[in-house]
């Protein structure tokens, strides 16, 4: 089992340029999870998706962000433009929920971003 | 709204045991773990249900009091392979993480 995937590892960019993450969820999760980590901010939720539909994106920062999942193996989140503020580790999960109930994530090794 | 854990850190000796807190002021439907080693993802240890049940992982063990909406993970006889930093995650509508405990175990 391959696990989460999730694309680039490490991106490192300059102020002002657009950068696209990408998580391909393990096969047959219906629940996908982007989180942003920092020292001072902790792991914070940016947006939940169930079954391809985004059901709550109240953790996403500003207008700059965006996240989509086009189908149930891809999905992906863009900072248009970047600023040094975003610079974080940024982790794709997903998980089987059943009765919309939460259940267990798995990680993926997160994407260092790096905005200079 | 975030959980509050506590300790944020601390530091054992090898073989020790250390108790970690999660409080919500929310009433909670589940209390997750999760540990994240130094430059790795976070790894589920274990969810437990409103009900008061505990559960064990190893010689990791965890409690959730629904009704003081607390939950509390020990780690007993700790090894330095439970260094790392621990999450708890509290579900009352969604799943909030809390801002973790660091755990350094020493030889």
């Amino acid at each position: 089992d391959a696990g989460v995937i999730q694309s680039p590892r490490h991106e490192v960019t300059e102020m002002g340029q657009e950068v696209t993450l990408r998580c391909k969820p393990i096969s047959g999760h219906n629940s996908l999870f982007w989180y942003r980590q920092t020292m001072m901010r902790g792991l914070e939720l940016l947006i939940y998706f169930n079954n391809n539909v985004p059901i709550d994106d109240s953790g996403m920062p500003e207008d700059r962000f965006s996240a989509k999942m086009p189908n149930a193996s891809f999905s992906t989140l863009k900072i248009q433009p970047s600023e040094p503020r975003d610079s974080a580790v940024y982790f794709c999960a997903s998980s089987l929920q059943g009765s919309g109930r939460a259940s267990e994530q798995f990680f993926g090794p997160g994407t260092r971003l790096t905005v200079l | 709204q975030q959980p509050v854990q506590s300790p944020q850190a601390v530091i054992l000796r090898e073989g020790e045991d250390a108790v970690i807190n999660c409080s919500s002021s929310k009433a909670l439907y589940s209390v997750h773990w999760y540990r994240q080693k130094h430059g790795e993802a976070p790894v589920f240890l274990m969810i437990l249900l409103k009900g008061g049940e505990q559960k064990g992982h190893e010689k990791i063990s965890a409690s959730f009091n629904e009704k003081k909406q607390q939950s509390s993970l020990y780690l007993t006889a700790s090894q330095l392979s439970y260094s790392g930093t621990y999450f708890c995650g509290t579900e009352a509508d969604m799943l909030t993480f809390g801002g973790g405990t660091r755990l350094m175990v020493k030889p």
